[in-house]
Parts: structure tokens; C-alpha cells; sequence
């Protein structure tokens, strides 16, 4: 089946500073990937859909110069959290969307920024 | 606006008992219904995804049972297990556009 890695798997970082989070399809291309946010005891929020060559497309409310999506590849999106502040603490997991197994989700990113 | 809504919250059972978890969703132009198992700290996995033109679909102790009319889809755990233990959304998406999800339910097994 399909695999999705995503790295790291938690991440601390100061109060600033930015954090790059990867997620990789390893068997498969990935037209489409999309990124979640996800708090404690929550739901997932979908922050963004990326598609391979083009811009993100951020969901409402999403701070587009904060969150920096990049899907330069089939098989690479990364999501950057720049300057991150401890309200951006939480778990990010990505997504990928493929024609035979449909959304297959990476292992979550926990970050905790201090 | 909650596209789907999932229930109970929380629930709890017994070793061999049979946990249902429910959602509705109010998007006639859904036509994918998948529910995934997320366990703490890690990332959602698919357990079992059902489309409009059947009305049960069973994977091994997974039960989906959907009702086209009633707008509702139900999960069916047989004979539970703790390791079964987890949290599970229910989700649903028009073709492959975005997943809207059901805010989730925490199932306890007890031994």
C-alpha cells in the first residue's frame, strides 16, 4: 500500500525560530498532498491543499507567511513554521492523495515551541 | 457549519462488545465515507471507506453500515478488543476533494 513518511516526528524549538517539517511519499507520486493541524483531544483542521508545481491553497483563516508550503516534487511537501511562537505548538500531519488508495496520512510532527 | 457530525464523544465497553460510533452528514454531493483509527501521537489510519451504492460493507471486524436516505453511516467493531482502544473519525469528501471530518470518538476497551 501507500506510505507516507513524514520527519521529524517532534521537534522543540525556541520562541522565533522556524521549523521544517517533511513529508514524503516513498512508493508512490503525490499529485496532492494536504496538511492538518491537530490540538489535543481534537478534530483535524485542514490548514492547506498543495498540488505538485503550484501555489498552496490555505483554508480560511490560515496565515499563509506563517505556514510555507512547498510540493516541489511528486514525492516531497514540506511545511515550514516561521517564527513560531508557543501558540503554534501542536501536532501537523500531512496527507497524501493517491488514484488507488485514496488519502493515506503521515505519522504526525509534534511541535512544541518554547 | 459541521459538515458531519459525529457521536458519542466517548465511549466505553467491554472486552467482546460490540462498539457502534454514528455520524451524519448533511452533503448530498458526498460520495466517499472512509473512517480512520488514530492512536495517541500518531497520524490517522484508514480502517474502512464505503461509497453511496452499498449499504454495509464488512472488513474483517469492521462493519460499515450506510444509509443513503437517513444521510447516516455507522461503524461496527465486533468482538472488541483493548487493543482496539483509539480514537475514530468518520470523515467524508466528494470525489477526492478535501476529507471533512467528525470531531472524533474515544474508545475505551476494558479487559
Amino acid at each position: 500500500g501507500a506510505v507516507v513518511s513524514q520527519h521529524p516526528s517532534w521537534v522543540i524549538c525556541k520562541s522565533g525560530t522556524s521549523v521544517k517539517i517533511e513529508c514524503r511519499s516513498l512508493d508512490f507520486q503525490a499529485t496532492t498532498m494536504f496538511w492538518y493541524r491537530q490540538f489535543p483531544k481534537q478534530s483535524l483542521m485542514l490548514m492547506a491543499t498543495s498540488n505538485e508545481g503550484s501555489k498552496a491553497t490555505y483554508e480560511q483563516g490560515v496565515e499563509k507567511d506563517k505556514f510555507l508550503i512547498n510540493h516541489a516534487s511528486l514525492t516531497l511537501s514540506t511545511l515550514t513554521v516561521t517564527s513560531a511562537h508557543p501558540e503554534d505548538s501542536s501536532f501537523y500531519i500531512c496527507s497524501a492523495l493517491t488514484d488507488n488508495y485514496g488519502y493515506t496520512f503521515g505519522s504526525g510532527t509534534r511541535l512544541t515551541v518554547v | 457549519q459541521q459538515q458531519v457530525k459525529q457521536s458519542p464523544q466517548s465511549l466505553i465497553v467491554q472486552k467482546g462488545g460490540i462498539p457502534i460510533i454514528n455520524c451524519a452528514y448533511e452533503n448530498t454531493a458526498f460520495d466517499y465515507f472512509p473512517w480512520y483509527q488514530q492512536f495517541p501521537g500518531k497520524g490517522p489510519a484508514l480502517l474502512i471507506a464505503i461509497r453511496p451504492d452499498v449499504s454495509e460493507k464488512k472488513e474483517g471486524r469492521f462493519t460499515i453500515s450506510f444509509n443513503k436516505s437517513a444521510k447516516q453511516f455507522s461503524l461496527h467493531i465486533m468482538d472488541s478488543q483493548p487493543g482496539d482502544s483509539a480514537t475514530y473519525f468518520c470523515a467524508a469528501s466528494k470525489g477526492y476533494s478535501t476529507l471533512t471530518f467528525g470531531k472524533g470518538t474515544m474508545l475505551l476497551v476494558s479487559p
